[in-house]
């Protein structure tokens, strides 16, 4: 069975960089998309990005000057750094696996299938 | 920007239907996703693409999308369907977007 773990700090300085890890373990990075999702305190979820098991990615429009993620199949891990935070990039913050469907409209994943279990991230001096 | 609202809380006795709707402008064009949350858990995804019921989870969950209304109804609700339910939709344009919640209880 699949299982996701975030790793990182559970506090950063405003204007530094929040870098986070996700593992990976139980299953392949192939043929899915690795996304990463927050949810402000008293807010809805709110999704932040994807990369592929090929190293594509895409983010959400209103993130995406400070948003950057990476994939490394070799240590079934991903990534996502999120530079100059503030305040209100204090959220839980997940990382989730979207599976892939292949069909006539091309290659696309629409839902989140496996979630990590969330860590807490607070912006913060 | 692209919204979804739902229903801050549905009651539900055991045994009957639960019924948590998810509002969206043309909400049929694209594809809803329902996940269950309780407290101090991760997600889980309960229904996909509409209608689709994930490995595991129980026939009483069932979905549905028409309009501006996707649906999640969940059948003979028992104490453990006791959760909140979110709400997902995505196309290639808008991508993911998540609804507010809503929390069900079991009376």
């Amino acid at each position: 069975q699949v299982q996701l773990q975030e790793s990182g700090p559970g506090l950063v300085k405003p204007s530094e960089t929040l870098s986070l890890t996700c593992t990976v373990s139980g299953g392949s990075m192939s043929d899915f998309y690795w996304a990463w999702i927050r949810q402000p305190p008293g807010k809805e979820m709110e999704w932040i990005g994807y990369v592929s098991y090929t190293g594509t990615s895409k983010y959400k429009s209103s993130l995406k000057s400070r948003v950057t993620m990476s994939i490394d199949t070799s240590k079934n891990q991903f990534s996502l750094r999120l530079t100059s935070v503030t305040a209100a990039d204090t959220a839980l913050y997940y990382c989730a696996r979207v599976p892939l469907t292949h069909d006539d409209s091309g290659t696309y994943g629409d839902a989140f299938d496996v979630w990590g279990q969330g860590t807490v991230v607070t912006v913060s001096s | 920007s692209y919204e979804l609202t739902q229903p801050p809380s549905v009651s539900v006795s055991p045994g009957q239907t639960a019924t948590i709707t998810c509002s969206g402008d043309k909400l049929r064009d694209k594809y809803a996703s329902w996940y269950q949350k309780r407290p101090g858990q991760s997600p889980v995804l309960v229904i996909y693409q509409d209608f689709k019921r994930p490995s595991g989870i129980p026939e009483r969950f069932s979905g549905s999308n028409s309009g501006n209304t996707a649906t999640l109804t969940i059948s003979g609700t028992q104490a453990m369907d006791e959760a909140d339910y979110f709400c997902q939709a995505w196309d290639s344009s808008t991508l993911f977007v998540f609804g507010p919640g809503t929390t069900v209880t079991v009376l």
